[in-house]
C-alpha cells in the first residue's frame, strides 16, 4: 500500500519547457489536489479534482493544465515553464471528511 | 490580513518544555486540520477537528468556535519534534486553506 506518491522527485527546466507531474494514489479516494509551497508562503491550491473525470480551479491555477482521466492518477501540466513556477508541488487526496493525505512531493526548478 | 494566521512563526524550546502553537482565522469553517512538515518535506496529518479536543501521545488539539481559535499542543517535548506546524481549515466544500507555519525547534 503505498498511499500517495508523486513522479518526479525533482526536475529542472529551462524556461518555455513542458512537463506532466503524475500524482497516483491507491486509497481509492475521490478527492485529489494538487499544491504548490514557496518560502514564506502557506500551501497555496492550484486546481482539484472531486472525482474522476472532474477538475477545477484552485487559488493559483494560472500557467498550469490539470487532468483526472483515472479515479488513481492526477496529472498537473505545465505547458511552458516560467521562473516563478519554482516551487514545491505536492498532490494531497482526502476521502469525504476525513483528513488528506500528502505524496512526498516534487522539487522543480525552473532557469 | 490572511484568512489563516499563526503564532508564533518561530518557536526554539528546550527539550521536556510544554510548547502551545497558536491558530487564529477569520471565516466560518466546517473543520480544521493541523499538520506536520519534517525537515525532509514531508506533510502529514495530525489532526482534524471540528469542535472540542483531541489527544494523540503527546500532542493535544482544541479549537474554540466561537472564538474563531485553535491551539496545539506538545507536552514533555522532544528534538523529534522539530518540524514546521501548519494550521489549515476548511470553510466548505473541500478546499482547505493555509496558514504559513510555525517552525519549532527544540534543543536537547
Amino acid at each position: 500500500n503505498a498511499g500517495v506518491t508523486q513522479t518526479p522527485k525533482f526536475r529542472v527546466l529551462k524556461t518555455g519547457q513542458s512537463m506532466t507531474l503524475l500524482c497516483a494514489q491507491d486509497m481509492n479516494h475521490e478527492y485529489m489536489y494538487w499544491y504548490r509551497q514557496d518560502p514564506g508562503m502557506g500551501l497555496r491550491l492550484i486546481h482539484y479534482s472531486v472525482g474522476e473525470g472532474t477538475t477545477a480551479k484552485g487559488e493559483v491555477p494560472d500557467g498550469y493544465n490539470v487532468s483526472r482521466l483515472k479515479k488513481q492518477n492526477f496529472l498537473l501540466g505545465l505547458e511552458s515553464a516560467a521562473p516563478s513556477q519554482t516551487s514545491v508541488y505536492f498532490c494531497a487526496t482526502r476521502q469525504d471528511y476525513y483528513e488528506q493525505y500528502f505524496g512526498p512531493g516534487t522539487r522543480l526548478t525552473v532557469t | 490580513k490572511n484568512e489563516v494566521e499563526q503564532s508564533p512563526q518561530n518557536l526554539t524550546a528546550q527539550e521536556g518544555e510544554f510548547i502551545t502553537i497558536n491558530c487564529s482565522y477569520s471565516v466560518g469553517i466546517s473543520a480544521l486540520h493541523w499538520l506536520q512538515q519534517h525537515p525532509g518535506g514531508g506533510i502529514v496529518s495530525l489532526f482534524m477537528l471540528s469542535s472540542g479536543k483531541k489527544k494523540h501521545g503527546r500532542l493535544i488539539a482544541t479549537i474554540n468556535i466561537q472564538e474563531k481559535h485553535s491551539s496545539l499542543h506538545i507536552t514533555a517535548s522532544h528534538p523529534r519534534d522539530s518540524a514546521v506546524y501548519i494550521c489549515a481549515v476548511q470553510a466548505s466544500g473541500s478546499r482547505l486553506t493555509f496558514g504559513e507555519g510555525t517552525q519549532l525547534t527544540v534543543n536537547p
